[in-house]
């Protein structure tokens, strides 16, 4: 069964410090993947995504992750926090090309302090 | 990218009474709308998901009486939760794809609170 892991469910980092959270994810047929911020109250925006191009997807406000298929991982990653990117991330997985599937990881809480 | 709608975005009512919910696609024909349903601190459960035209397919659990999703146009999908109780208090949020998009983009989602 396709499934996708967030190993982390809370994330605490200063602010301008780099941000890392882990996802894996696993391996049936060639997923697409997906970052998706969600804000207190508030629905999910898509930071990023890969589907089978570059490894290495940037997004917005300055996140990126790397696809690694070895690792079977996409992990987010920034280089420096910023006060606004406390939130809820959540690492999805679809494996149908409509993406009509989405299989959420369970989310990680990121805390950024002053 | 693309832009979903979802209203209202709180709302609060009686034990018994019914809700709808709103879900439109602004700039975007949307082939099919989902709906999840949130828990607190959890992540997103599909609930169901319609595609224009067609009767919605429910998840396994979601009763399809208590929760009446119409998606009749390409814009716009509705969730009504018929005869509420406080156990269905619970942020809900729909999505919306098309067949070119290969995405889902999401609504801000609603807060229902059933007093």
């Amino acid at each position: 069964a396709q499934s996708v892991t967030q190993l982390d469910s809370h994330v605490s980092v200063s602010e301008g410090t780099p941000v890392l959270l882990r996802c894996n994810y696993s391996s049936s047929y060639s997923p697409s993947l997906f970052w998706y911020v969600q804000h207190p109250n508030k629905g999910l925006q898509l930071l990023l995504k890969y589907t089978s191009a570059a490894t290495l997807v940037k997004g917005i406000n300055g996140f990126e992750a790397e696809f690694k298929k070895s690792e079977t991982s996409f992990h987010l990653t920034k280089p420096s926090a910023h006060m606004s990117d406390a939130a809820e991330y959540f690492c999805v997985v679809t494996y149908n090309q409509a993406g009509t599937a989405l299989i959420f990881g369970k989310g990680t809480t990121l805390s950024v302090s002053s | 990218g693309a832009v979903v709608s979802q209203h209202p975005s709180r709302v609060i009512c009686k034990s018994g009474t019914s809700v709808k919910i709103e879900c439109r696609s602004l700039d975007f024909q949307a082939t099919t709308m989902f709906w999840y349903r949130q828990f607190p601190k959890q992540s997103l459960m599909l609930m169901a998901t319609s595609n224009e035209g067609s009767k919605a397919t429910y998840e396994q659990g979601v009763e399809k009486d208590k929760f009446l999703i119409n998606h009749a146009s390409l814009t716009l999908s509705t969730l009504t939760v018929t005869s509420a109780h406080p156990e269905d208090s619970s942020f809900y949020i729909c999505s919306a794809t098309s067949s070119a998009k290969n995405i889902q983009y999401f609504g801000a989602g609603t807060r229902l609170s059933v007093l």
